[in-house]
């Protein structure tokens, strides 16, 4: 089993739509998760930490259950410019290093 | 505050080179990392580095070399370029402690023929 796994996608969706993203993984002692947003050829950024009480930033929901080993993210009302990448991120066992799913592709269209 | 800076942004280099991608970071972050990006791939560790003096490596570590002689610069070596290492380097920094935001640089593009 992948370390993080993610459905690539893409997901197509009109805007003002909502969508939701999920993601697992594999070991149960990871104690960091966040999501990462990557627009086409740059850098990955910080787009939300997972707290396990589920949390909320704007139109931005994410949640974690610990016992499936599950992270999901809900974009309400999609804008133009949520289209993008979207990084599921764990951390490793020991560390800060971390593991980066492959990634969900949105495109939020007119 | 220019944040994590790497250079060059672009680079072509004939099997065998050898080159030194540069990062550097003005945040006084303890920790570094860098990573590789492939097609289809996501996101994987080279080598991470938790201080000054201090480095390990990551999932992919072949063919790389890095040191970490002050805090702000992360460089990663090298030794003799193959096309497998044809990739976008990523480098990252953070805070000490699991909870923190990594903030990477901007990428460098290498293409080895």
């Amino acid at each position: 089993r992948k370390e993080v796994e993610q459905d690539p996608g893409p997901f197509n969706v009109p805007e003002g739509a909502t969508v939701a993203f999920n993601c697992t993984y594999s070991n149960s002692a990871s104690q960091s998760f966040f999501w990462y947003r990557q627009d086409c050829r740059k850098e990955p950024k910080l787009l939300m930490s997972v707290y396990s009480s589920g949390n909320e930033d704007g139109r931005f929901t994410a949640q974690l259950n610990r016992a499936s080993q599950y992270i999901s993210l809900l974009i309400r009302d999609s804008k133009l410019s949520d289209s993008a990448t979207y990084l599921c991120v764990v951390n490793k066992h020991s560390g800060y290093a971390l593991n980066f799913g492959k990634g969900t592709s949105l495109l939020v269209t007119p | 505050n220019a944040g994590v800076t790497q250079t060059p942004k672009f680079q072509v280099l004939k099997t065998g080179q050898s080159m030194t991608l540069q990062c550097a970071q003005d945040m006084n972050h303890e920790y570094m990392s860098w990573y590789r990006q492939d097609p289809g791939m996501g996101l994987r560790l080279i080598h991470y580095s938790v201080g000054a003096g201090i480095t390990d490596q990551g999932e992919v570590p072949n063919g790389y070399n890095v040191s970490r002689s002050t805090t702000e610069d992360f460089p990663l070596r090298l030794l003799s370029a193959a096309p497998s290492q044809t990739s976008v380097y990523f480098c990252a920094s953070s805070y000490s402690g699991t909870n923190y935001e990594q903030y990477f640089g901007p990428g460098t593009r290498l293409t080895v023929t």
